[in-house]
Parts: C-alpha cells; structure tokens; sequence
C-alpha cells in the first residue's frame, strides 16, 4: 500500500533563507506528484506537478524535484518570504488509478518576518 | 462561478443529527471529488463523480455517508447519524477533465464539521 510521508511536520525560518521540504513514498509506481499549499480555513491550491517522468518542474521562487527511484520529492523554496507560511502537501497519483490521490499529512511552515 | 463554493463553512452537530454538505463546482466542470480532512492529517478519498454518475464511493467510511450529483453539477454529502469520530474539514475539489490526468484540480473552502 502506497505512504507518503512528509518531514518536518512542522518549520520555522527566518524571512529570506531558502528551505528544502521533503516528501516520500513508499511505492515508484506512481503517475506523477503534486505539491498543494493549504492556508488556514481554506481549501488547498495546486503548486507544481511533476510527471513521473519528470526530474523537476519550476514556478517563480519554487523548484520541485523528483526522484522515483529513491521514493523522494522535495519542495525548494528561494528567498522565503512571511507570505509563503501555510501547509505544503504532496499528493501521489498511482499508476493503476485515473484519479486516486494518496497525500502526505503536510508541513506547516512558519516564516518569520 | 469564478471557483468551487462549499456551504456552509461551519456546521455543529450534535450527535445522532443528519447533516447535509453542499458544493457548488465549477461552472463546466467533469469530475468532482469529495475528501475529509482530519486535523493535523492529509485529505482522505471519499468518493469521485464523473458527471452525474458516482464513479467510485470505496472511501466512504460508513453507510450513513452518501453523496449524490443529480444533475452533474452541484453535489450533496449527507451524513446520517452523525457520530464523533465524523468532525473534519470535508473538502471538495472539481476537474474540467473526465478522470485526472494531471489536469488542474480546483479545491473548494471546505466545511468544518463539529459533532459535539
């Protein structure tokens, strides 16, 4: 069965530092990943997607890579600013589903000003 | 609408009541998902509508959840003998394409059910 696991569940920065958050998972069969932000009260706001045969994919200060061989993804954010604090979920697509979607539990992440 | 609308955005139950939670897609849009977040927790699978036709319902936790999509727009979640264990966000997201290949998905507010 599919795991994803993210880790920190939680971190806090400074405002202006780059920050690595971290995502894996437990079977490389999978179609592709997505980041997600979710800010408090609201609903969740796609980020990057990465097809399975992508090794990364970019968005103005956000770089996400993936590596299916080792069951990882992480979340590059530059120059952090007190404006990207929320949760960050990765969600997996698995191979053999047109629409499942198996989530990590999330990174809270606090910048401070 | 300009994106997925969920009412309401708070419910308090008390135990034993049914409630009903409602989406309102957006305009067009082919697939809608129904999710329970628990606090502190990844969004959890409850069911998928292609349409009008329920697709797949194997998340539902229990057969007082049942969720309809009548007319292939707006969609209903009812829980029926609301029990403790049902408090979460139930989040609902929407797709312009049949399935979900890669295709943007679009999530709603959510509503965050209490069941006292």
């Amino acid at each position: 069965k599919q795991e994803v696991t993210q880790i920190p569940a939680a971190l806090s920065v400074p405002e202006g530092e780059n920050l690595v958050l971290n995502c894996s998972f437990t079977d490389s069969a999978i179609y592709n990943l997505q980041w997600f932000r979710q800010d408090p009260g609201k609903g969740l706001t796609s980020l990057l997607l990465i097809q399975s045969s992508q090794r990364e994919q970019t968005s103005g200060r956000l770089n996400a890579s993936l590596d299916k061989s080792s069951g990882r993804s992480t979340l590059y954010i530059a120059a952090s600013q007190p404006g990207d604090s929320a949760t960050y979920l990765c969600a997996v697509r698995l191979v053999d589903s047109n629409y499942q979607l198996i989530w990590g539990a999330g990174t809270k992440l606090i910048i401070k000003p | 609408g300009a994106g997925v609308s969920q009412s309401p955005r708070y419910k308090v139950a008390k135990r034993g009541q049914d409630v009903a939670l409602r989406c309102d897609p957006i305009s067009g849009h082919v697939s809608l998902f129904w999710y329970q977040q628990a606090l502190g927790q990844g969004p959890e699978f409850l069911t998928y509508f292609q349409n009008e036709a329920q697709l797949d319902k194997s998340g539902l936790p229990s057969d007082r959840f049942f969720a309809e999509r009548p007319e292939g727009s707006v969609s209903t979640l009812k829980i029926q003998r609301t029990q403790q264990e049902d408090s979460a966000v139930y989040l609902c997201a929407s797709s312009s394409s049949s399935g979900w290949g890669g295709e943007k998905l679009f999530f709603g507010s959510g509503t965050q059910l209490s069941v006292l």
